[in-house]
C-alpha cells in the first residue's frame, strides 16, 4: 500500500470554526490531490498541488485553501466551515515523470469524515 | 470539457453471476479512463486503465474493460462475481496535459449468495 495518512480520520466540528486536516505521504510523490465524497457525486476534486508551494484550484474550491511546504505534507483549511462541507475528505497523490499527470494511478488515502454541525 | 456517466447506481448479482458495471465519457479529445474500487471505509484503489494501448485492459481481481470509440463506453466486466467483490465501483477519465481526473457518480455492487 502506498504510504498515505490521514489526520483526523473522524472529526465533528460546529459552523463556522475553522479546521485542517492533514495528508501525509513517504512516497516523495511530486503530485497531491485533496477530494471530497458525497453521494450521488462521486469524487469531486477541491485543490491540487504540483510541488512545493505550487497548488491550484478544483471544481469544488470555493469555501477551502490549502498549503504544500514540504513535499510530504499537504494541508486543507476550511476557514469557516459550513453544514454543506460535511463530506469525506480523501487525499490523493500521484507520479509522473513526463509532467503529464493524466495516465497517472492515483494512490488514495484512508480518508476524514468531516461532520459540521 | 469531459465527463463520465455510470449507468445505475446499484447493481446487484449472484455469485458466479456475470458482472457488468456500465460507463459511458463525454470528451472532445480521446480521453484516457480508469476504474477504481473502495471497499467499505476505504479509499480508492486502481482496477485497471485505459492510456491508449490495447483496446482491453485487463485488471486486478479478474477484472476488464474495453474501450469503445464508437459507443463512447468503458464498460467493466467479470465473469464470475465473487463475494469479496462487493464494493463501490468508479468509473473516470482524464485528458492529456489536464491535472483533473474526473469521476463519475459511483455503482454499489452486491453480491447476492
Amino acid at each position: 500500500d502506498a504510504g498515505i495518512t490521514q489526520s483526523p480520520r473522524h472529526k465533528v466540528t460546529e459552523t463556522g470554526t475553522p479546521v485542517t486536516l492533514r495528508c501525509h505521504q513517504t512516497e516523495n510523490h511530486r503530485y497531491m490531490y485533496w477530494y471530497r465524497q458525497d453521494p450521488g457525486h462521486g469524487l469531486r476534486l477541491i485543490h491540487y498541488s504540483y510541488g512545493v508551494k505550487d497548488t491550484d484550484k478544483g471544481e469544488v474550491s470555493d469555501g477551502y485553501s490549502v498549503s504544500r511546504s514540504k513535499t510530504e505534507d499537504f494541508l486543507l483549511t476550511l476557514e469557516s466551515a459550513t453544514s454543506s462541507q460535511t463530506s469525506v475528505y480523501f487525499c490523493a497523490i500521484s507520479e509522473s515523470a513526463s509532467g503529464d499527470t493524466s495516465t497517472d494511478t492515483q494512490y488514495f488515502g484512508p480518508g476524514t469524515r468531516l461532520t459540521v454541525l | 470539457a469531459q465527463s463520465v456517466t455510470q449507468l445505475g447506481s446499484h447493481v446487484s448479482v449472484s455469485e458466479g453471476a456475470l458482472v457488468l458495471l456500465r460507463c459511458n465519457y463525454s470528451s472532445s479529445v480521446p480521453p484516457y479512463l480508469f476504474w477504481y474500487v473502495q471497499y467499505p471505509n476505504q479509499g480508492l484503489q486502481l482496477l485497471l486503465k485505459y492510456t491508449s494501448a490495447a483496446t482491453l485492459v485487463k485488471g486486478i481481481n479478474g477484472f476488464e474493460a474495453e474501450f469503445k470509440k464508437s459507443e463512447t463506453s468503458f464498460h467493466l466486466t467479470k465473469p464470475s462475481a465473487h463475494m469479496s467483490d462487493a464494493a463501490e465501483y468508479f468509473c473516470a477519465v482524464s485528458l492529456t496535459g489536464g491535472f483533473k481526473t474526473i469521476f463519475g457518480a459511483g455503482t454499489r455492487l452486491f453480491v447476492k449468495a
